[in-house]
């Protein structure tokens, strides 16, 4: 079973959609959570850390379940711009060893 | 302005040619790391460090090594023995357990 598991995709939406990710993860000890954005051939860049108790950042909202070990992630309002692929990260503080989800990709059509 | 530089951007090797990453930092990270991405797939880690004289195998350590002795640098030779080293390498560093991860730009490996 794999650490993280995500949906591939991919999404195909309209500019100005809704548009919500998750990802679950197997280790319940997972300490901390993160979305990363990765545009193609370039590195993962930080989009959001992921907190208990939900965070939102402009039109990007992120949520963690530890009961049911998933996180989201929510975009609003849909731009062109997000066209990207979206990884879950996961990391076990023992051995500071970071797991990532295949990736998500997204295209936002005009 | 701090950051994680890695060198060259595109690599190329010959059959039998051990070749070698470069990975630099300077934003006083203790942990690094060194991932590999193939088309279509996620990331792969190879060795990870977390501090300078140490370092522990991935998930897919066979065909590369690595050294740490220095903490701004976490250099990555993909040997010989590496029969499919053609991917994107990217470097990523960490301040402490749990903290975010920042990468470098990758270097794109491909056999003549």
């Amino acid at each position: 079973r794999k650490e993280v598991e995500q949906d591939p995709g991919p999404f195909n939406v309209p500019e100005g959609a809704t548009v919500a990710f998750n990802c679950t993860y197997s280790n319940s000890a997972s300490q901390s959570f993160f979305w990363y954005r990765q545009d193609c051939r370039k590195e993962p860049k930080l989009l959001m850390s992921v907190y208990s108790s939900g965070n939102e950042d402009g039109r990007f909202t992120a949520q963690l379940n530890r009961a049911s070990q998933y996180i989201s992630l929510l975009i609003r309002d849909s731009k062109l711009s997000d066209s990207a692929t979206y990884l879950c990260v996961v990391n076990l503080y023992t051995g500071n060893q970071f797991y990532f989800g295949t990736g998500t990709s997204l295209t936002v059509i005009p | 302005d701090g950051g994680i530089t890695q060198s060259p951007k595109y690599l190329f090797r010959k059959e039998g040619q051990n070749v070698t990453l470069s990975c630099e930092q300077n934003l006083n990270h203790d942990a690094m790391y060194w991932y590999r991405q193939d088309p279509g797939q996620g990331l792969r880690l190879i060795y990870y460090s977390q501090i300078v004289n140490d370092f522990q195998k991935g998930d897919i350590a066979e065909g590369y090594s690595v050294s740490r002795e220095k903490k701004e640098s976490f250099p990555l030779t993909v040997t010989s023995a590496q029969k499919n080293p053609t991917a994107f390498y990217l470097c990523a560093s960490s301040f402490r357990g749990g903290e975010k991860l920042f990468f470098g730009s990758g270097t794109q490996l491909s056999v003549l």
